[in-house]
């Protein structure tokens, strides 16, 4: 139990685009949704969280016009970097947790490589 | 301002050997102390911990919480290279923020060799 899958787990893209990355919590209800950004050698970075239904909460530095946060059911958040640029190449993992279980673990996804050229 | 520190930063070790890794924590609350694995992708789960002096065990790992000096070992007994990652200790001090938010520490960074 408790599988979160992050897609695409690589991403390449050219400078200007803009890219979405989905998570999916695969047999719980995620009430909430976590969005890190991890450098190498680095630890974890929390960049926002998202509540099911309610506008992401942002991490102070972190730009929300830059990166778009959807988490419009109890299974899906998105998060959409826009017009990306060579600085936001980095790995990005989500985690979710299960909104019935009163332990708050969170659960991580994969991760996703954005590569932007 | 809430922290969590992680002693050592990296470690070298060779197959059979036994390591403990170190947590230690300053926050305001504190609900859980949270131990993930990391190795190429995303952290998986290994223990959670909310009372002091209650060993967690899972195979070779174990780990201990001690609430009144604030700190968390997790051991791990004869090392595999398998074992080879980063282990990242996380407090949870949402007992009255309500944001559910972890704070992380840097992790330690496990080599064995074989």
């Amino acid at each position: 139990g408790a599988v979160v899958s992050q897609h695409p787990s690589w991403v390449i893209c050219k400078s200007g685009t803009s890219v979405k990355i989905e998570c999916r919590s695969l047999d719980f209800q995620a009430t909430t949704m976590f969005w890190y950004r991890q450098f190498p050698k680095q630890s974890l970075m929390l960049m926002a969280t998202s509540n099911e239904g309610s506008k992401a909460t942002y991490e102070q530095g972190v730009e929300k016009d830059k990166f778009l946060i959807n988490h419009a059911s109890l299974t899906l958040s998105t998060l959409t970097v826009t017009s990306a640029h060579p600085e936001d190449s980095s790995f990005y993992i989500c985690s979710a947790r299960d909104g019935q279980d009163s332990k708050n673990i969170q659960y991580f996804g994969a991760g996703t490589r954005l590569s932007v050229l | 301002e809430d922290k969590v520190v992680q002693s050592p930063l990296s470690l070298v070790v060779h197959e059979g050997d036994t390591v403990t890794l170190n947590c230690s924590y300053e926050v305001t609350n504190f609900r859980s102390l949270l131990w993930y694995k990391q190795e190429k992708k995303a952290p998986t789960f290994l223990f959670m911990l909310t009372s002091s002096g209650i060993e967690k065990k899972s195979g070779r790992l174990s780990s201990i919480l001690d609430k009144k000096e604030l700190f968390s070992i997790l051991n791990i007994t004869a090392t595999q290279t398998g074992d080879s990652a980063v282990y990242l200790c996380a407090v949870d001090p949402s007992a009255t923020s309500g944001t559910y938010k972890y704070i992380f520490g840097t992790g330690t960074r496990l080599k064995v060799l074989a």
